[in-house]
């Protein structure tokens, strides 16, 4: 799986929208891009994932680049809660389970 | 509701026992995952199962041991050849194949003293 680079801490203000980005240059053509957070002393929760095309759920958006070697998670009106560590994990989508975890990037909403 | 659980969220003992870490879920999924995670890193894969009576080691199953007799149950027991058990142990689940999302428990902190 390709190895991904994210920044190790981000600020955001308080119902501004968080950028998130991630660098997954060696990214090959069937590898998806996941995203997880996690609240201090939580399991992780997963967000979205997506291949090519941008995603939007009910938590985020995913815009991946045209030539996928990175990625950008946007929380649209980041609150105190989404304080956490973001993951950002590339991977196929197989029967292979596992998912190699960085350290991530640590998201801190100030008021 | 459905979900994992994972008991007791606190685990202290001795150097040189044996501990086991509870993870039960009630989400019918097939696989089940043990990760250990130490302070300001990610997560590392200990062993996973895909399915009753199978499971596969990990990056890091030295000093671990695991059994899945159930479809709900997942159990680790810490032993005392782990040279550095003390650390925050996490448990998931998730359906086979494809886009998996997994579903993680609370967690358990053991402490080794």
């Amino acid at each position: 799986d390709a190895k991904t680079t994210q920044p190790t801490s981000m600020d955001c203000a308080e119902g501004r929208a968080a950028n998130l980005p991630c660098n997954h240059s060696t990214i090959s053509g069937n590898e998806y891009v996941y995203w997880y957070r996690q609240i201090h002393s939580q399991g992780p929760q997963y967000i979205i994932h997506g291949l090519k095309n941008n995603e939007t759920n009910e938590m985020a958006s995913l815009i991946i680049t045209e030539d996928r070697k990175s990625s950008t998670l946007i929380l649209p009106h980041a609150t105190l809660r989404d304080t956490a560590v973001y993951y950002c994990i590339v991977r196929v989508a197989d029967s292979n389970y596992q998912l190699i975890w960085g350290a991530g990037t640590k998201l801190i909403i100030k008021p | 509701d459905g979900g994992i659980t994972q008991s007791p969220k606190y685990l202290f003992r001795k150097e040189g026992q044996n501990v086991t870490l509870s993870c039960e879920q009630n989400l019918n999924h097939d696989a089940m995952y043990w990760y250990r995670q130490d302070p300001g890193q990610g997560l590392r894969l200990i062993y996973y199962s895909q399915i009753v009576n199978d499971f596969q080691k990990g990056d890091i199953a030295e000093g671990y041991s695991v059994s899945r007799e159930k479809k709900e149950s997942f159990p680790l027991t810490v032993t005392s050849a782990q040279k550095n058990p003390t650390a925050f142990y996490l448990c998931a689940s998730s359906q086979r194949g494809g886009h998996i999302e997994q579903f993680f428990g609370p967690g358990t902190r053991l402490t080794v003293l």
